[in-house]
């Protein structure tokens, strides 16, 4: 248990279907990220909080849209997805954005688009 | 562009020493972090390098060379349940972290 949740841990969604991805943190960190993880590949950043300010937006298709009403809680947003979507989901979190403290990660949203 | 390498998959033996290497170009340094994955699992950190130098933590070491762009993660008297993907990442000079595709380290009795 890192302290970060995410629900739900699977997801298998068609390319029409809307649904929401959740994270949530108990550390009481001000930063929390969204990640997509593909196999074989790194880490791709796709957005990050700042005490609930948007403040990385890396050249995400606007199917993914991320949602953070306070600094515990992260949504990810998703809508007519592709099938190269399918991927691990990580949320993280941070004390602060671009400190030397280390990240903690959720166990992520296996995502599967058919 | 910025770009970290890492070897895709390593084997070693039970109650061996494995040396995992990480070589980084990056716009920039800010320190570099060494993550584990186990399979279906969240990333956990392991270590945190930002000066030169070896960082011991256990059967976990870390090494940093800044002039070399150059890593390495030391896992010693391995044991069944060190079986996970190792990440590298470097922070660049916008405190991005970059990362590498992980290593899958596969240990064998």
């Amino acid at each position: 248990e890192t302290g970060v949740t995410q629900t739900p841990r699977h997801l298998v969604m068609g390319m029409t279907n809307k649904k929401s991805l959740k994270c949530e943190q108990h550390l009481g960190h001000n930063a929390m990220y969204w990640y997509k993880q593909s196999a074989k590949k790194p880490l791709e950043l796709m957005f990050v909080y700042s005490l609930e300010e948007r403040v990385e937006n890396n050249s995400v298709p606007s199917r993914f849209s991320p949602e953070c009403p306070n600094s515990s809680h992260l949504f990810l947003h998703l809508h007519t997805l592709q099938p190269e979507d399918s991927a691990l989901y990580l949320c993280a979190s941070s004390q602060e954005r671009g400190g030397a403290e280390e990240q903690f990660f959720g166990p992520g949203t296996r995502l599967t688009v058919l | 562009g910025q770009n970290i390498d890492q070897p895709t998959e390593m084997t070693a033996t039970e109650g061996a020493i494995v040396q995992i290497n990480c070589t980084y170009q990056t716009s920039g340094f800010n320190g570099l972090f060494w993550y584990q994955q186990h399979a279906g699992e969240a990333p956990t950190f392991l270590s945190y390098n930002v000066l030169d130098g070896l960082e011991e933590k256990g059967r976990f070491s870390s090494f940093l060379s800044r002039s070399k762009g150059y890593s390495y993660l030391l896992l010693k008297e391995l044991q069944m349940k060190d079986s996970a993907s190792y990440l590298c990442a470097v922070r660049d000079s916008n405190y991005q972290l970059i990362w590498g595709a992980g290593t899958k380290l596969i240990i064998k009795p």
